[in-house]
Formats: C-alpha cells, structure tokens, sequence
C-alpha cells in the first residue's frame, strides 16, 4: 500500500512568481490535510479537505494561499506571488473516511525555496 | 504560554539507553495524544497514538499520559543509532473544537551513539 505521495519534493521559485505543490493520499483516505514547517518551528495546520470541499481553511492565509482537493486527481496546494518568507516544507497528510483524525499519515513533505 | 512544550534538546545518548522524551501542553480539550519521528529531510511517520490518560506499548516504545498533570511522555528502551531522528509530539481531537487539527511541538532532537 502505497504512502502518501507528494511532488516536487524540492521546489525553487523566484519572488512572484507561482508554487504548485501536490498531493496524493493513501490509498483509500479520502482526508487530507495541510501543514507547514518553518526553520525551526513546529508543524502548523494550514487547511483539512475532503473532495470537492474545503473543510477547514483556518490556519492558511488569507491572501495568495488557496487549496483544492478535485473529484479526480491530487490535492493542491497553490501559492501565488510568493515571498521569501513563504520558504518553508509544507507537508501533506492522510486519513481514512470514517473518524481517525488521530491517525494522520504524513507524505515526504515539499520543500519551497523562493529566492 | 504556548499550547505544547517539547524541549528542543539535542539529546545525545549511548546505545542501549533508556530514552525519555516529554511534552506538556495547555488546552485540556485535547484527547488524542500522538508521537511522531521524523528522520532529517523525511516526513513524519508516526509512531504511536493514545487516547485520554493512561500507558501504551509497542515493542520498545511506550507512551504515557497524564491528563490531570498536561503531560505526555515517550519511553525508548535499548535504544539503537537508528532511533536517532527528531521526534515531535502532536495533540489532538479538541472536545468541542476542531477535532481534526492537529497541534505540534517543535520536537526533540535524539541522537544514539554506537
């Protein structure tokens, strides 16, 4: 059984320009979730899907920062405009449809470097 | 006050030791109390999850809860270079709140010496 699969892993973007970071869940999770690690910070939630909703947005910001998780396909993470203050990893994590919010399970992560 | 405490170490200890790594967190609407290791440049894996007070095992690792106190701690027995990885506790499941987020501490740094 496959893990959660995140790509790129290691994304390098100028200021202004677009970061596009992807997520597939494992297989038979239909929960994903979003989090960031800054240097030397913990892991900060930034939004939990379902497909086709957004369920929580909460800990992303409000501008430049959305998320989608399609009928078909990964989940996205997308920043627009990005700034040198959004390098980071951003980690991407599954759940199984019926409770088991506690067992999140984590992808490699993707780590943005914006110059 | 920050909602988790994890002491950031490093921790550096022989191999065979017994490890004890500890949390302590401020929202007593926590429920689920998770263990995460997290090997340099990797994702987190996680270890172990309990639920509300009491002990859990699993193999070398065991997790504590303490409720009344706002405490959380993970035991490594016969540690091995191997263990060595940072490890993050993570809550969760706030009565009342957003059951799913999960909230993180910074992590500790372990090493195991051979």
């Amino acid at each position: 059984n496959a893990g959660v699969m995140q790509n790129p892993r290691h994304l390098v973007r100028r200021r202004g320009q677009e970061a596009r970071l992807r997520c597939s869940p494992m297989k038979g999770h239909s929960h994903v979730y979003w989090y960031r690690q800054l240097p030397e910070e913990g892991l900060k939630f930034m939004v939990y899907l379902q497909k086709e909703n957004i369920i929580d947005e909460s800990g992303m910001p409000k501008e430049r920062f959305s998320a989608e998780f399609p009928k078909e396909g990964p989940s996205i993470l997308r920043i627009q405009q990005v700034v040198r203050g959004d390098s980071a990893a951003y980690f991407c994590a599954s759940s199984p449809p019926t409770g088991g919010f506690n067992e999140q399970y984590f992808g490699p992560g993707t780590r943005l470097t914006v110059t | 006050q920050k909602e988790v405490e994890q002491d950031p170490g490093p921790l550096s200890v022989p191999e065979g030791a017994i490890v004890s790594l500890n949390c302590t967190y401020s929202n007593s609407a926590f429920q689920y109390f998770m263990w995460y290791r997290q090997y340099s440049r990797k994702g987190p894996e996680l270890l172990m999850y309990t639920y509300s007070s009491g002990n859990k095992e699993d193999g070398r690792f065991t997790a504590q809860v303490d409720k009344s106190s706002k405490y959380i701690s993970l035991f490594i027995r016969d540690s091995q270079p191997s263990d060595s990885a940072t490890y993050l506790c993570a809550m969760g499941g706030e009565w009342g709140g957003s059951n799913y987020k999960l909230t993180f501490g910074k992590g500790t740094l372990l090493t195991v010496n051979p």
